[in-house]
């Protein structure tokens, strides 16, 4: 089954560093999602994204909807401790399209060093 | 509070028994979902229902049965046709509208012994 391109897949920071992730895909969506997932819990939505070109912030999180409508991007400013976790994006194209599923990046490992 | 409950969080199973796992929903959601996820790997969709009484097969549903007899639950079953459930499992609901977020249970540990 398809899989969004997630990049990079793990990366380990320093404390108070930036962090940018990215997701491709090779169809469009009319939906864009971030998760995260701490271990052993299920994915907390962080930003949701609904128009092409759309930027989002949710505190020190900004999310794009990348104006192709195929990729979107993550951005975690000054980053701290609990940061640590798994990111997931997920894309939906939308009742046009005949479903309402959603299909999952492959997910990017995050590693905070104090 | 609205959400969504799986349960229970831990279930071993043995090898050639089926096993149904719970998901409940309060947020009045037509759609819910049933994904795969094995350590270190991304979510896999096993099944989702788009309104009561159908439901669609995902990418893995062979070896997984369900049922959606109400809005709120949508109970899967692991059979013993699976031939390795070990894995982590995650319901998850969402209006059946465009643009609408999927929210996720806390998942199913469940390791076959």
């Amino acid at each position: 089954g398809q899989q969004l391109n997630q990049s990079p897949q793990s990366m380990f920071i320093q404390e108070g560093e930036d962090v940018s992730m990215n997701c491709t895909s090779s169809s469009i969506f009319n939906t864009w999602l971030w998760y995260k997932q701490d271990p052993g819990e299920g994915p907390v939505l962080l930003i949701a994204l609904y128009k092409a070109g759309e930027l989002t912030s949710n505190g020190r999180l900004t999310a794009q909807f990348g104006i192709t409508r195929k990729d979107s991007f993550l951005n975690i400013s000054a980053s701290i401790p609990s940061d640590v976790g798994i990111y997931f994006c997920a894309g939906q194209k939308g009742p046009s399209s005949g479903t309402y599923k959603y299909i999952f990046g492959t997910g990017t490992r995050l590693k905070v060093l104090a | 509070d609205g959400g969504i409950t799986q349960s229970p969080k831990y279930l071993f199973r043995k090898e050639g028994q089926n096993v149904t796992l719970s998901c409940e929903q309060n947020l009045n959601h037509d759609a819910m979902y049933w994904y795969r996820q094995d350590p270190g790997q991304g979510l896999r969709l096993i099944y989702y229902s788009q309104i009561v009484n159908d439901f669609q097969k995902g990418d893995i549903a062979e070896g997984y049965s369900v049922s959606r007899e109400k809005k709120e639950s949508f109970p899967l079953t692991v059979t013993s046709a699976q031939k390795n459930p070990t894995a982590f499992y995650l319901c998850a609901s969402s209006d059946r509208d465009r643009g609408t977020e999927a929210f996720f249970g806390q998942g199913t540990r469940l390791t076959v012994v």
